[in-house]
């Protein structure tokens, strides 16, 4: 069964930075692209960042360019999220989700989803 | 960018009912687009990808529809289950976009 933990959420000032993790199980994490989902409380979703399955292709929404950071670690695991420069904007519920793709392999879709970390940004 | 306009927003249905919600790009995104589905408090979940093949578990009252621009999630006869929200999204081209999301409500 496929599980991801997402952490390192919480409520940080304007400004600030955070770093929020996800360890995943249940599959082969090093065979499979992996992205960051986020969802302001009482909005629709917004994919924010995604990674290849060995970190060479890495897409940012424009509304998190130039300030947060998506990276991996296949020997733990993990996937990580760099978040700088913290904006009211930003609150949301983090999710880590695991890519899947069709028996072919040409057609994407969003597979698996963690509980979320909650990022909160105020003053 | 792609971006992606779901219609309606929300809409209200009795158990039985068939459902159609809309999805268009802004550009052809050919079948790279899946659908979702979220209920309150739950994690989202797919249910089509490629426009119209169904996912693993998902019941067969769920199809989707389209190519291009334009695509539709149909439910052939809605359940108490199936109240939720509903996204579209593209797989075309990153930044990988989805729609605003359409609320199905009980009448």
């Amino acid at each position: 069964e496929v599980q991801l933990v997402e952490s390192g959420g919480g409520l940080v000032q304007p400004g600030r930075s955070l770093r929020l993790s996800c360890v995943a199980s249940g599959f082969t994490f090093d065979d499979y692209a992996m992205h960051w989902v986020r969802q302001a409380p009482g909005k629709g979703l917004e994919w924010v960042s995604g990674i290849s399955w060995n970190g060479g292709t890495i897409d940012y929404a424009d509304s998190v360019k130039g300030r947060f950071t998506i990276s991996r670690d296949n020997a733990k695991n993990s996937l990580y999220l760099q978040v700088n420069s913290l904006r009211a904007e930003d609150t949301a519920l983090y999710y880590c989700v695991k890519e899947g793709l069709d028996s072919n392999g040409f057609y994407k879709f969003f597979h698996s989803w963690g509980q979320g970390a909650l990022v909160t940004v105020s003053s | 960018d792609i971006q992606m306009t779901q219609s309606p927003s929300s809409l209200s249905a009795s158990v039985g009912d068939r459902v159609t919600i809309t999805c268009r790009a802004s550009r052809s995104i050919s079948s790279y687009l899946n659908w979702y589905q979220q209920k309150p408090g739950k994690v989202p979940r797919v249910l089509i990808f490629a426009a119209s093949s169904l996912q693993s578990g998902v019941p067969s009252r769920f199809s989707g529809s389209g190519s291009g621009t334009d695509f539709t999630l149909t439910i052939s006869s809605l359940q108490p289950e199936d109240f939720a929200t509903y996204y579209c999204r593209q797989s075309y081209s990153p930044p990988w976009t989805f729609g605003q999301g359409t609320k199905v409500q009980i009448k």
